[in-house]
């Protein structure tokens, strides 16, 4: 089946740093990408969503200066946390649907945890 | 997007089987009734989808009254391994570009 993986699954930051988290659609083409947040025994928010080739649109109150979001390629959207603080310490996820005829899936990476110290 | 509405949480032994409800009353005509489970750290995995009556794969089934305003997810014979998150989402199954909109989902905890 479809895969979506992201990288890093980890990653540990000082404040005041910037982080790049990348989602990679393996086996299939996603024009569009989302991306969610999952903080500690919540569900998962949704940040915003990636399009190939023009601008991301941003949920209301997620600071699109903040979080960048680029999806160069028809494979590969990036998720650029600037000016990290503790507080945007969390679980970051992407994800994308391949349309099919039987399924509109939803496939989503393993996550991200980024911790900022 | 329809709005859904799942218990909290969920307890159950291992061999029973496990039913787990999700309430959509506004459910729109071209809205897909898609289950998810999630692991700690780990991104949600599908389950099982549907559009009305009944389906069944390899690990689920989900029920569809002809309403659509509900819909059972159906666990057989758990094991400690189903202890997880689950969560009912609704959403156009055929718009690539449509993101689907988490609700607070369902834990469910396996016990022997």
């Amino acid at each position: 089946g479809a895969v979506v993986s992201q990288h890093p699954s980890r990653v540990i930051c000082k404040s005041g740093t910037s982080v790049k988290i990348e989602c990679r659609s393996l086996d299939f083409q996603a024009t569009t990408m989302f991306w969610y947040r999952q903080f500690p025994k919540q569900s998962l928010m949704l940040m915003a969503t990636s399009n190939e080739g023009s601008k991301a649109t941003y949920e209301q109150g997620v600071e699109k200066d903040k979080f960048l979001i680029n999806h160069a390629s028809l494979t590969l959207s990036t998720l650029t946390v600037t000016s990290a603080h503790p507080e945007d310490s969390s679980f970051y996820i992407c994800s994308a649907r391949q349309v099919r005829a039987d399924t509109g899936e939803l496939f989503f990476g393993e996550g991200s945890r980024l911790t900022v110290l | 997007l329809a709005k859904t509405t799942q218990p909290i949480s969920m307890d159950s032994y291992e061999g029973q089987e496990v039913n787990i409800t999700c309430s959509h009353n506004n459910i729109a005509t071209n809205d897909y009734i898609t289950w998810y489970q999630q692991f700690p750290s780990q991104g949600p995995r599908f389950i099982i989808q549907g559009y009305k009556t009944k389906v069944t794969n390899e690990v689920a089934s989900l029920f569809i009254p002809a309403d659509r305003k509900s819909s059972t997810l159906s666990l057989p014979r758990v094991s400690l391994s189903d202890t997880a998150v689950y969560y009912c989402l609704v959403g156009s199954s055929n718009q690539a570009g449509t993101a689907l909109i988490f609700g607070k989902g369902t834990t469910l905890s396996v016990s022997s």
